[in-house]
Formats: C-alpha cells, structure tokens, sequence
C-alpha cells in the first residue's frame, strides 16, 4: 500500500525566514511520481511541483526547492526567504506510475507571521 | 476554460436529506475525480472517471454514494440519506489521461449535515 507521511502538523516562522516541510513516503512500486500541493485558506488546492521516481535531481523554481533523496523515500520542500502568501496547506502526494492510486499526506500548517 | 467547477460551494442538508453536487472539469481533461477532505486531513480518494466509465471506487465510496459522469463532460457525486457523518470537503479533480502533470482541483463543495 502506497502511504505518505508528514510528521509536522503545523509550522510558524517569522516572515524571510527559510522552511522545510518534511515528506517521506512508501510504496512498493519501482516507478511512482511525488507532488507537492499548495491550498491557501481559499480552499483550492494548486499544484506545486511533480518529480518521477527515475529524476533525482533537486528542483529550484523562484523561493521554492525541492530536495528528492530515493535513499530515504524523502521529497522535502523548501521555501526561501518566506512570505505571509505562502501561509497554507501543504500537501505531498504519492501516485503509481499511471497517474493512478494518487495518495496524499495529512498535510503541514504553514503560518508565516509578518 | 477557467479551470474545474464546483457547485454548490456550500450545502447545508438535514440528515437523512439526499444531496448531489456537480463538476466541470477543465474540457480537454478526459479524467475526473472526486475527494473527500475533512478538516485537518489530506484529501482522500473517493472515484475516479476515465471519460464515461467509472474505472475506480474507494471502499470509503458507501452504497449511499453515487458518482455519474454520463456524457464524459460534467460529472455530479450524490449522497442519499445523508449522515452526520458525511460532512466534510468534497473536492473535484480533472486531469489529462496520464494524470501525471497533476491534478487540477476544483475550489470544492463544503457539505455540513446538521
């Protein structure tokens, strides 16, 4: 069974600090795909990012990364220099090779004080 | 196309009422899906469509649940004799056929039984 964990509930930091919200996963399949989904107090949920289990490499886009390490079935995301935008719900989620079976975390509270 | 719809945004029924909502989905998106979040948790998979045919059902998915998507357009979720319960976010979700450019959500439906 495919299963994603997210150890902290909730996160507070003061405005331009940096985060990590931690990601560890497990399934059984050789090839799998990882995400990262935003959901603002609105309610929507917006894609972040998607990895494929075969792509290690770390990925920067602006104030975000995302560190992938297939030795710790870790997919941990940073944010740099935060924001008050960036207070949310973060979810990871774990999908089977065809987009199938996608499982999400509990989620990380991120609040980002002023 | 704006994105995946969802109505209503807000249902308040008595238990035992029967409710359905509905979904539009991004229209080149042949997948659909529907989640159910209660508060303080990730997502949890409910069905999914593949254009017409439903090709997945969670064991969460009860016989008072029924998900229809005739056209393979818009698809609507109804819950017969509602309970206490079943409040909680139903969320609609559209994707390509691979899915693996992840999910675009709708903003949801909030059903609160009373």
């Amino acid at each position: 069974a495919q299963k994603v964990t997210q150890a902290q509930t909730e996160i507070s930091v003061v405005e331009k600090e940096d985060v990590t919200l931690d990601c560890v996963y497990e399934t059984r399949d050789t090839t799998y795909y990882l995400f990262w989904y935003k959901q603002p107090p609105s309610g929507e949920l917006v894609f972040l990012i998607r990895r494929n289990s075969f792509d290690e490499q770390n990925e920067i886009s602006g104030r975000y990364s995302w560190n992938f390490q297939k030795s710790t079935s870790s997919f941990n995301f940073t944010i740099t220099a935060s924001q008050v935008v960036d207070s949310a719900v973060y979810f990871c989620a774990l999908s089977q090779k065809d987009g199938q079976n996608f499982v999400f975390g509990p989620g990380t509270r991120l609040s980002v004080l002023p | 196309d704006t994105g995946v719809s969802q109505d209503p945004r807000h249902k308040i029924t008595k238990r035992g009422q029967n409710v359905t909502f509905r979904c539009d989905p991004i229209s080149e998106h042949n997948r659909l899906y529907w989640y159910r979040q209660t508060l303080g948790q990730g997502p949890e998979f409910l069905t999914y469509f593949q254009n017409e045919a439903q090709l997945e059902k969670s064991r969460l998915l009860s016989d008072r649940f029924s998900a229809e998507r005739p056209k393979g357009s818009f698809s609507t979720l109804e819950i017969q004799r509602t309970e206490q319960g079943d409040s909680a976010m139903y969320l609609c979700a559209s994707s390509l056929e691979t899915g693996l450019d992840g999910y675009t959500f709708g903003s949801g439906t909030r059903l609160t039984v009373v």
